[in-house]
Parts: C-alpha cells; sequence; structure tokens
C-alpha cells in the first residue's frame, strides 16, 4: 500500500452506534489531519496531529474523537452523531506539521440515519 | 464567512482550449496557495502552489497567478485535456502570526468542477 488509505469507503450508521474510521500513511509523515467535507461546503479542518500529539482542535463537537496511536494511523471515534454529520470525512498528512502539502486519502463517505 | 472563496462552481471548457479557475481570497495573511484536483471516490492531490513573493509559477500545462492587490489568483490549464475534468479546490495558508502556533493550516474554497469536452 502507498500514500494514504482510509476505511471503511462508505458508512451507514444509526444516531446511537458508535464507529470509527481508520487512516493509515505510508509516506513517513510526521503530521495528520482529519477533515470534513459537508454537500457545497468547503473542506473544513478538524483535527491536528503532529508527532502523535493533537495540536489543533478547531471546535469540533466531541461526540467526534480523534486518536493517533503512532505517526502513521489516525482515527475518529464516533458517537451519538447526528443526521448533519453526513458528510465526507478526509484524513490527510504531511512531511511536518510546517509542510504546505498535503496529501490526501480518499475519503469515508458517512452517512447518518 | 468564507475567507477563500471560489465563486464559479462549475466552469465548461473544449478540449485544447485554455481553462481558468478562479479564486478570491479575504485574509492578507496568507501568504502561500495551492491548487487541489479531485477527482470522484479519491481524495484532492496536490496540483500546484505559490508563494507570495511571487506573481507566477508554471509547471508544464498548469500556471498560477497571484494577484496579491487584489487578493485574486488564478489557474490556467493549457491546453485542456479530457484528464483534466475534475473538482478543482483552491487553498491558501499563513504563517506562525495567524494561528499562534508553527503550524501550517490549509483554508480551502469551495471548489470549481472542470468538464473538458473532446
Amino acid at each position: 500500500e502507498t500514500g494514504v488509505t482510509q476505511t471503511p469507503r462508505h458508512l451507514v450508521m444509526g444516531m446511537t452506534n458508535k464507529k470509527s474510521l481508520k487512516c493509515e500513511q505510508h509516506l513517513g509523515h510526521n503530521a495528520m489531519y482529519w477533515y470534513k467535507q459537508s454537500a457545497k461546503k468547503p473542506l473544513e479542518l478538524m483535527f491536528v496531529y503532529s508527532l502523535e500529539e493533537r495540536v489543533e482542535n478547531n471546535s469540533v463537537p466531541s461526540r467526534f474523537s480523534p486518536e493517533c496511536p503512532n505517526s502513521s494511523h489516525l482515527f475518529l471515534h464516533l458517537h451519538t452523531l447526528q443526521p448533519e454529520d453526513s458528510a465526507l470525512y478526509l484524513c490527510a498528512s504531511s512531511q511536518t506539521w510546517g509542510s504546505y502539502e498535503q496529501y490526501f486519502g480518499p475519503g469515508t463517505r458517512l452517512t447518518v440515519t | 464567512d468564507q475567507q477563500v472563496k471560489q465563486n464559479s462552481p462549475s466552469l465548461s471548457v473544449q478540449e485544447g482550449r485554455i481553462s481558468i479557475l478562479n479564486c478570491d481570497y479575504t485574509n492578507s495573511m496568507f501568504d502561500y496557495f495551492l491548487w487541489y484536483k479531485k477527482y470522484p471516490a479519491e481524495g484532492p492531490t496536490f496540483l500546484i502552489s505559490i508563494s507570495s513573493i511571487k506573481d507566477k509559477n508554471e509547471d508544464g500545462r498548469f500556471t498560477v497567478f497571484l494577484n496579491k492587490s487584489a487578493k485574486h489568483l488564478s489557474l490556467h490549464i493549457v491546453p485542456s485535456q479530457p484528464g483534466d475534468s475534475a473538482v478543482y479546490f483552491c487553498a491558501a495558508s499563513g504563517t506562525a502570526g495567524i494561528y499562534n502556533n508553527a503550524g501550517n493550516m490549509l483554508t480551502f474554497g469551495g471548489g470549481t468542477r472542470l468538464m473538458v469536452k473532446p
């Protein structure tokens, strides 16, 4: 596997479910990001991890809980979501947190019913 | 309020002609700009970038122009090819002065869907 991978690619969950999104980067990067892309809206940065430490939390509701066990893996734990949380969730990585160029995974299309 | 705007949600161009995608920003502290391309079912991929110390950067068929006084940048694709059909996102970044830290955050525009007709 090369680049940035995300699983699952599609997820349908009820509002009372708990699920997790997984991201893995094979680029040797030190920074990882979660973005949300809702319909007809720009990509919104949710979380940034640099060297496994969270360095930015962009006022995201607590029903989204990130986890970065090592510099290659990033998770987004989902709990008690709302229908308006349905969106494309994109993971990205960059060489360092100071790098401008980010490399994106294919995203997870999440539908909350 | 969106700090990076792409006012054209879509653009249709004939193969071989020039495609011009536009992007406007409001934050004068942005000093680095990027264009990403996104195909369906794939994540955005980096295309080309420009620093605020330049007004033009060229890479093959792709050229980005920056007009700092107008807070405007554009991406030119010449000649356009059907494989260029995708959604193009403009993104902007500032230095540590904005974000109280040493990192670089990207602020994205809403994207423009380019369709290149054979």
